[in-house]
């Protein structure tokens, strides 16, 4: 079993719908996450991150953690084209710990939004 | 004008040939990474330096080494041992170790053999 489970999709949806994206966990140790979006033949870049639980927005978009159920989300309102790429959950144990280096990854949800 | 670089963007290389990577960045940033991404796979990590002249192997090391002569630079070889070379590979750099450790990623290289 994988540490990090992400719909692959791909998920395809009309201009101005909303869009949840989630990722599931099994290490409890997990405290920082974050949400990177990559466009086609790019390199990811960081979209939003989150410590513990709770919600963070920013414009459209909105995460979420809810560590209770290891379960995590992206929202984003209003869909536009220009949103559309794959979206990549990551995740890190806290720094004092051995593997803090290291960021564990999800398998990216490939999104299209159409005009 | 801040960043990582990686070249060459493209790569073809024969079976049993090694070849080499590159990455740069001007983030003056401490540690540096290297992904392979495959389709359905996310990102693996390959290899990390948290400082010049030391390295560590991450999840899929085998196949590959690295150097860290300089801080700006991470070449990463793909040797012939690496059985099933042909993907993506991506650099990335973060301010290290510290806080939310966010990791800036270059445009990658795609490699294929022939």
């Amino acid at each position: 079993q994988k540490e990090v489970e992400q719909d692959p999709g791909p998920l395809s949806v009309p201009e101005g719908a909303i869009v949840s994206l989630n990722c599931t966990y099994s290490n409890s140790a997990f405290q920082y996450f974050m949400w990177y979006r990559q466009y086609s033949r790019k390199g990811p870049e960081l979209l939003m991150y989150t410590y513990s639980s709770g919600n963070k927005e920013d414009g459209r978009f909105t995460a979420q953690v809810d560590k209770s159920s290891k379960y995590i989300s992206l929202f984003i309102r209003d869909s536009q084209p220009s949103d559309s790429a794959t979206y990549l959950c990551a995740m890190r144990t806290p720094r004092d710990s051995g593997s803090a280096r290291q960021l564990t990854f999800g398998s990216g949800t490939q999104l299209t939004v159409l005009p | 004008d801040g960043g990582i670089t990686q070249s060459p963007k493209y790569l073809f290389r024969k079976e049993g040939q090694n070849v080499t990577l590159s990455c740069e960045q001007n983030l003056n940033h401490d540690a540096m990474y290297w992904y392979r991404q495959d389709p359905g796979q996310g990102l693996r990590l390959i290899y990390y330096s948290q400082i010049v002249n030391d390295f560590q192997k991450g999840d899929i090391a085998e196949g590959y080494s690295v150097s860290r002569e300089k801080k700006e630079s991470f070449p990463l070889t793909v040797t012939s041992a690496q059985k099933n070379p042909t993907a993506f590979y991506l650099c990335a750099s973060s301010i290290a170790p510290s806080g939310l450790n966010e990791q800036f990623f270059g445009p990658g290289t795609r490699l294929t053999v022939l």
